[in-house]
């Protein structure tokens, strides 16, 4: 079966610009999980989406928004990008009844400038 | 082992060696741990998973054992090769709602393999 595909694979953005980031699941896996890593904070925990709804979010400012659509694709956008938030924006998504944990995909490298 | 900041642990061992790599997780109430692989502008490769209520695994090649009394994780892999050459993270996932989809992730340890 496809992987999880992440677009774009690189971006570069100017500040107080705003992006947004595509992710499509694997098929039949619904819930689709956003992390931003970067070499300082490691792997961060964005949001979580399963079936249309945000279930769970982290510790991160309002500038960081997503959604899902009815085919599990999610996005999600960054508005009046700072220079801090270069970094790769992962996401994964997990089967309902998948036992295998978390596919993630190759992310997407997004530099400020 | 962990460390919290810049500086990733880093384990360095020749072909064939067995290799260790141990993660100290913060959560009691984690009852689902997994051990991710991430190479070089990739994203993380899922290695092996564990629920709580289970103190060893084995797949292929690597093994994980859980310790809940002191909240500790590690992975063993067999016959280490260059292939394996990465960095490895654990991640915890805590029980209950407010719990879907967020792994947390420790800071990462970097593996070295010299042929």
């Amino acid at each position: 079966k496809a992987g999880v595909t992440q677009t774009p694979r690189y971006l570069i953005k100017t500040r107080g610009q705003q992006v947004t980031l595509s992710c499509s699941p694997i098929s039949g896996h619904r819930s689709v999980s956003w992390y931003q890593q970067t070499p300082g904070q490691g792997l961060q925990f964005l949001f979580e989406y399963f079936s249309e709804t945000q279930r769970n979010k982290g510790n991160f400012p309002g500038r960081f928004s997503g959604r899902q659509f009815s085919n599990s694709r999610s996005e999600m956008n960054v508005s009046t990008l700072e220079l801090g938030d270069s970094a790769l924006y992962l996401c994964a998504t997990k089967g309902t009844v998948d036992n295998y944990g978390y596919t993630f995909g190759s992310g997407t490298r997004l530099t400020v400038v | 082992g962990e460390s919290v900041g810049l500086h990733l642990p880093t384990l360095s061992v020749q072909e064939g060696d067995n290799s260790i790599i141990n993660c100290a997780y913060s959560n009691s109430a984690s009852d689902y741990f997994i051990w991710y692989k991430q190479e070089s502008g990739k994203g993380p490769q899922f290695i092996i998973d564990i629920r709580s209520n289970m103190d060893k695994r084995q797949g292929q090649r690597v093994t994980v054992l859980l310790n809940k009394t002191v909240k500790h994780l590690s992975l063993q892999i067999a016959a280490t090769q260059p292939g394996d050459s990465a960095v490895y993270f654990c991640a915890e996932n805590p029980a209950g709602g407010t719990s879907y989809g967020k792994l947390t992730f420790g800071q990462g340890t970097i593996l070295t393999v010299h042929p």
